[in-house]
């Protein structure tokens, strides 16, 4: 029982080059989220999903996509990085949602990327 | 604005000591409240929940109080022991929002 997998674990780019985080999760959960971490900054909340094919825009979107085709699966992109997106990123998944009370977040252990 | 605050210098105590962390909150109206703990290099884990219309909240250690008057919690660790040092981040999720908003966290440090 893997939990949430996150991919990759470390990745360093160019300014204006793109890439995809890659997050799996293998507990059915309905939701998805992806957060990034900076330092004295805690988590801030980029984009989440509340099922299968569905995402919704989070406190900081601006600068990236994401997707859900799969229920399993959350991706993040990246079109154009730039070096103020330089940060760890987390993955995390719930089995319900906020109303539900069953918004109990397990996370991935992280992805760093660094935009040079 | 909403703001959640938490104790951004370290708080350092003995082993065996009680470790109280602080969790302060600003124009939200949670309807409950989540601890979770988070190590080097590794991403959160959940610790505890308590809901709006409980006033305490216990697993093994851990204590946890809410307070919706004074807009803060508490978490408590009792007998502190070295493995306890960690990041502990408070979360919660306001009205008609859909996902959790953290604290930025306190690093604890406990000393042998």
């Amino acid at each position: 029982n893997a939990g949430v997998t996150q991919t990759p674990k470390f990745r360093v780019l160019k300014t204006g080059q793109s890439m995809t985080l890659l997050c799996a999760q293998d507990m059915n959960h309905e939701y998805m989220y992806w957060y990034r971490q900076d330092p004295g900054m805690g988590l801030r909340l980029i984009h989440y999903s509340v099922g299968e094919g569905t995402t919704a825009k989070g406190e900081v979107p601006d600068g990236y996509n994401v997707s859900r085709l799969k229920k399993q699966n959350f991706l993040l992109g990246l079109e154009s990085a730039a070096p103020s997106q330089t940060s760890v990123y987390f993955c995390a998944s719930s089995w319900g949602g906020p109303s539900s009370g069953a918004n109990v977040l397990t996370f991935g252990a992280g992805s760093r990327l660094t935009v040079l | 604005s909403q703001k959640i605050e938490q104790n951004s210098e370290a708080l350092n105590i003995q082993e065996g000591k009680t470790a109280t962390l602080t969790c302060n909150y600003t124009n939200y109206s949670p309807a409950y409240l989540q601890w979770y703990r988070q190590d080097p290099g590794r991403g959160p884990v959940f610790l505890l929940l308590i809901r709006e219309n409980e006033k305490e909240k216990r697993k093994e250690r851990l204590k946890v109080t809410f307070d919706t008057t004074l807009k803060q919690s508490l978490f408590h660790i009792t007998a502190s022991q070295p493995a306890d040092s960690a990041t502990y981040l408070c979360a919660l999720v306001d009205t008609g929002r859909r996902a959790l908003t953290f604290g930025s966290g306190t690093r604890l440090q406990v000393q042998p």
